[in-house]
């Protein structure tokens, strides 16, 4: 049972446009997420995350937004660049398990100059 | 952000063989670190829950025999796959956790490693 879900593999955009991309979790007692970036034969790179308690974050860039309702939360990236192509995954965690997160299948975002 | 360092970052390995992948946490003591495992355009699976000076928690459907996880120190976790198979063959990647870190923060990865077994 995949608990937290990317349910685009691929996201074309263009060169300074907005580049959204959407997860959904189905365990409620997730209260911590994470984006990462991530790109071929390298490990994850943190970009952003938020708390259960908030509904965006927001860091240069990148903002994330939580529905809690919706167990569904989105990273949006304004102006996308090409540097920003990658694969994207979100990950959940719970309050008690640390850093142990549960990640998405990841969303590969290509931008086009 | 921390630093952690995996190494090596890629191995080729015969079937049969056992390989070593090491994790260490350069300039932070980590009491937990975690072994992930991913297939090609597949997402990070979590395979075990390294934790200092005790056994590793394994996740479901993870043979403990075949993915020994050594946690020695608060700098060092090792992965070691034994007996190797092709379809051992994977990217493999770890993350740490700092000592009396309670709070819910970024997970620090190492770079991973790329393990080839033929």
């Amino acid at each position: 049972d995949q608990q937290v879900k990317q349910n685009s593999p691929s996201l074309s955009v263009q060169e300074g446009r907005i580049s959204i991309l959407n997860c959904d979790y189905t365990n409620s007692m997730f209260d911590y997420f994470l984006w990462y970036k991530k790109y071929p034969a390298e490990g994850p790179t943190f970009l952003i995350s938020i708390s259960s308690i908030k509904d965006k974050n927001e860091d240069g860039r990148f903002t994330v937004f939580l529905n809690k309702s919706a167990k569904h939360l989105s990273l949006h990236i304004v102006p996308s660049q090409p540097g920003d192509s990658a694969v994207y995954f979100c990950a959940a965690s719970l309050n008690n398990a640390g850093n142990m997160l549960t990640f998405g299948g990841g969303t590969r975002l290509m931008v086009k100059p | 952000g921390a630093v952690v360092s995996q190494h090596p970052s890629r191995v080729i390995c015969k079937s049969g063989t056992s390989v070593k992948i090491e994790c260490r946490s350069l300039d932070f003591q980590a009491t937990t670190m975690f072994w992930y495992r991913q297939f090609p355009k597949q997402s990070l699976m979590l395979m075990a829950t390294s934790n200092e000076g005790s056994k590793a928690t394994y996740e479901q459907g993870v043979e403990k025999d075949k993915f020994l996880i050594n946690h020695a120190s608060l700098t060092l976790s090792t992965l070691t796959v034994t007996s190797a198979h092709p379809e051992d063959s994977s990217f493999y990647i770890c993350s740490a956790r700092a000592t009396l870190d309670f709070t819910n923060t970024e997970a620090f990865f190492g770079q991973g490693t790329r393990l080839t077994v033929v």
